[in-house]
């Protein structure tokens, strides 16, 4: 079956950078696109942007561009988000998504990743 | 970006009660409209999407409706599980966008 497993909690200064992986298993991560949404503490959901593994292109959320790097390594089948120059408001959780073969939108969920910018 | 707009904000509700949410988009969607579930601590849940087409597992309570910028979430007869937050969101453009999310308690 499809999951996605993210990696574990970070904590991180302002001014730093923070790398979050996605591990697809179940599928092939070059089939389909893999999105990243995030929630902050008590507010809603943000979709951030998409990658396509198979060719390495993107789309982001205008908020995030110029900030924000979604990779893929297809041969250990993963996914990254990396968010540089962290504030106080990039505190949240996030996560990463999968389409549905079905419906054409997110289908699967990742776990979520907690990422904390605290001084 | 397309704007998503859901209200209310909150609804107060009981079990056994008829509810609806509705979502209106910055501009037409057509039908590529989706519904999610969340609970506290919890990834999002997919309820229906194509506006009206209900995820297989979803129970048939759950209906969506409309097209082109006014969408409603309505649950028939609300259970206990269903307490939770729901977002709508649109997927017409490359660029995704949520509406602010209907907590329901």
């Amino acid at each position: 079956q499809v999951q996605l497993v993210q990696s574990g909690a970070e904590v991180k200064k302002p001014g730093a950078s923070v790398k979050v992986s996605c591990k697809a298993s179940g599928y092939t991560l070059s089939d389909y696109y893999v999105h990243w949404v995030r929630q902050a503490p008590g507010e809603g959901l943000e979709w951030m942007g998409w990658i396509n593994p198979l060719i390495g292109d993107t789309k982001y959320a205008q908020k995030f561009q110029g900030r924000v790097t979604m990779t893929g390594d297809t041969s250990i089948n993963t996914a990254y988000m990396e968010v540089n120059t962290l504030t106080s408001d990039d505190t949240a959780v996030y996560y990463c998504a999968r389409d549905g073969d079905e419906a054409s939108t997110i289908s699967y969920w990742g776990q979520g990743t907690l990422v904390i910018v605290s001084s | 970006d397309i704007q998503m707009t859901q209200s209310p904000s909150t609804l107060s509700a009981s079990v056994g009660d008829r509810v609806t949410i509705t979502c209106r988009a910055g501009q037409s969607i057509s039908s590529w409209l989706a519904w999610y579930q969340q609970k506290p601590g919890k990834a999002p849940r997919l309820l229906i999407y194509k506006a009206s087409t209900l995820e297989s597992g979803v129970p048939s309570r759950f209906t969506g409706s409309g097209s082109g910028t006014e969408f409603t979430l309505t649950i028939s007869s609300l259970q206990p599980d269903d307490f939770a937050t729901y977002y709508c969101q649109q997927y017409y453009t490359f660029s995704y966008s949520f509406g602010q999310g209907t907590t329901l308690e």
